[in-house]
C-alpha cells in the first residue's frame, strides 16, 4: 500500500522568509497529492492540491511542485506571516482509493 | 449544511469498555474515513469507505470496526478499549471526481482510555 514519508518534523522560519516542506510516496498509481494546514485545536483544511498531470501549481503565497519520476512532492510558501504557523501535512491517494497522510511539520514563525 | 458531525466531542473510557464514535455527513459524499491523530504525531487511517455497504481496512485498523449502511453515516466501534487507544479521532468525507478527492473533516471527538 501508500506510504508518505514528510520532512522536516518541525521547522522554524523568520517571518518573511520562505519555508518548503518535501513529501516522497512509495505507490506509483498515486495521482492526487493534497496539502492541509492544522491550526492548534482545530481540523485539518486543504489548502492547496496537485494532480499528477501537473507539475506545479500556485495560489498567492503558496505552491506545490511535483515530481513523478522521483516520487516526491514539496510544498513551497513565501513571504511567510505569523498566520501560517500551524502543522501542515501532505498527502497521497491512488485513484478511486484511500488518502495516506506523511507525519506533519509543526511550522513556527518567528517574528 | 451541518458538513460532518462528530459526537461525542470529549469521552473517558475504562480499559475493557466498548463504544461507538458516531459521524455523519450532509453533503452526499461517497467516500468516509476515520484517522486517529496522537499528540505530536500525523493522521493515521484507521478504515474507510468508497459507499454504503463497502468498507476496507486503513493502516491500523486492529481494535476497531465499522460498518457503512448508509451513505450519511458511518460509526466507528472500539470493542475493549485499551490506553493505546487514547488520541483524538476525526472522521472525515469526500466526493472524488476522478480528479479532486478533497477531505471534508469533522471536529473530532478526543477519547481517553484509563
Amino acid at each position: 500500500g501508500e506510504n508518505v514519508e514528510q520532512h522536516p518534523s518541525t521547522l522554524s522560519v523568520q517571518e518573511g522568509d520562505s519555508a518548503v516542506i518535501k513529501c516522497t510516496y512509495s505507490d506509483s498509481a498515486s495521482n492526487y497529492f493534497p496539502w492541509y494546514k492544522q491550526e492548534l485545536g482545530k481540523r485539518p483544511q486543504l489548502i492547496i492540491d496537485i494532480r499528477s498531470n501537473v507539475g506545479e501549481k500556485k495560489d498567492q503565497r503558496i505552491a506545490v511542485t511535483l515530481n513523478k519520476t522521483a516520487k516526491h512532492f514539496s510544498l513551497h510558501i513565501t513571504e511567510t506571516q505569523p498566520e501560517d504557523s500551524a502543522v501542515y501535512f501532505c498527502a497521497a491517494s491512488p485513484p478511486a482509493s484511500k488518502i495516506i497522510f506523511g507525519s506533519g511539520t509543526r511550522l513556527s514563525i518567528r517574528p | 449544511n451541518a458538513g460532518v458531525t462528530q459526537t461525542p466531542k470529549f469521552q473517558v473510557l475504562k480499559t475493557g469498555q466498548s463504544m461507538t464514535l458516531q459521524c455523519a455527513q450532509d453533503m452526499n459524499h461517497e467516500y468516509m474515513s476515520w484517522y486517529r491523530q496522537d499528540p505530536g504525531m500525523g493522521l493515521r487511517l484507521i478504515h474507510y469507505s468508497v459507499g454504503a455497504g463497502i468498507t476496507d481496512q486503513g493502516e491500523v485498523p486492529n481494535g476497531y470496526n465499522v460498518s457503512r449502511s448508509t451513505t450519511e453515516d458511518f460509526p466507528l466501534r472500539l470493542l475493549s478499549a485499551a490506553p493505546s487507544q487514547t488520541s483524538v479521532y476525526f472522521c472525515a468525507s469526500s466526493y472524488s471526481d476522478g480528479r479532486r478527492n478533497e477531505q471534508y473533516f469533522g471536529p473530532g471527538t478526543r477519547l481517553t482510555v484509563t
